[in-house]
């Protein structure tokens, strides 16, 4: 069965400084692999996705991530954080069959002025 | 302009009372979605369709029911609600064509059972 971890629970950086959000997942295929973003009270917006081709995939809001088979992961990234970043973010693995998401328990992150 | 709606965003009930969480998409897609949230945690499917007539169980053993009568429409019911169904309920949809497709989610619903 799939699963996605996301280690850290809390994160609190600068403003201006830069972010790393880690994903890890478990999935015996090719995995499909989602970062969302949820403010505060909203639902969930797409921040980018990878399914095939250039590992490091560019989204929305200047995200950035990374596929590493190697290591399982998927982690997200952003080279200097503004304060409307504060949210939560949640990793995510499709599964091709059927179209469902297997979501990690995200990452609240936090920023201070 | 296509988008995902709930309604309502907030809900207050007391015990026992029958509620249904209203979903509705614009964006014209087969597939859609209904996931649990309790505060600061991840999300679990608990109900799925395919299309028009077509639902499923999701991940998450949940008491409330779903129906896709319009491919537009996916309405949440639950028929006794209870504390323990204290939470954020997010609906998604997404295309059915082929493979996984993104998942666009709306606002969700915050339930609080008194």
């Amino acid at each position: 069965a799939q699963s996605v971890t996301q280690p850290d629970i809390h994160i609190t950086v600068s403003e201006g400084a830069s972010l790393e959000l880690r994903c890890n997942y478990s999935y015996g295929a090719t995995p499909y692999l989602f970062w969302y973003v949820q403010s505060p009270g909203q639902g969930l917006q797409l921040l980018l996705k990878y399914f095939s081709g250039d590992t490091l995939v560019q989204g929305i809001k200047g995200f950035e991530a990374e596929f590493k088979r190697s290591q399982s992961s998927f982690n997200l990234r952003k080279p200097s954080v503004h304060w409307s970043d504060a949210a939560e973010y949640f990793c995510a693995v499709g599964r091709p069959a059927g179209n469902k998401l297997t979501f990690g328990g995200g990452t609240r992150v936090l920023v201070k002025p | 302009e296509a988008d995902i709606y709930q309604t309502p965003r907030y809900l207050v009930i007391g015990t026992g009372k029958k509620i249904t969480l209203e979903c509705s998409q614009t964006m014209g897609h087969d597939k859609m979605y209904w996931y649990q949230q309790d505060p600061g945690m991840e999300l679990h499917l608990i109900h799925y369709s395919y299309g028009v007539n077509s639902t499923e169980k999701g991940d998450l053993s949940s008491e409330s029911t779903v129906s896709r009568i319009r491919t537009e429409h996916f309405p949440l019911t639950l028929e006794s609600a209870r504390p323990s169904h204290t939470s954020q309920y997010l609906c998604a949809s997404s295309r059915g064509d082929r493979g996984p497709e993104t998942q666009y989610f709306g606002p969700g619903t915050r339930l609080l059972v008194l």
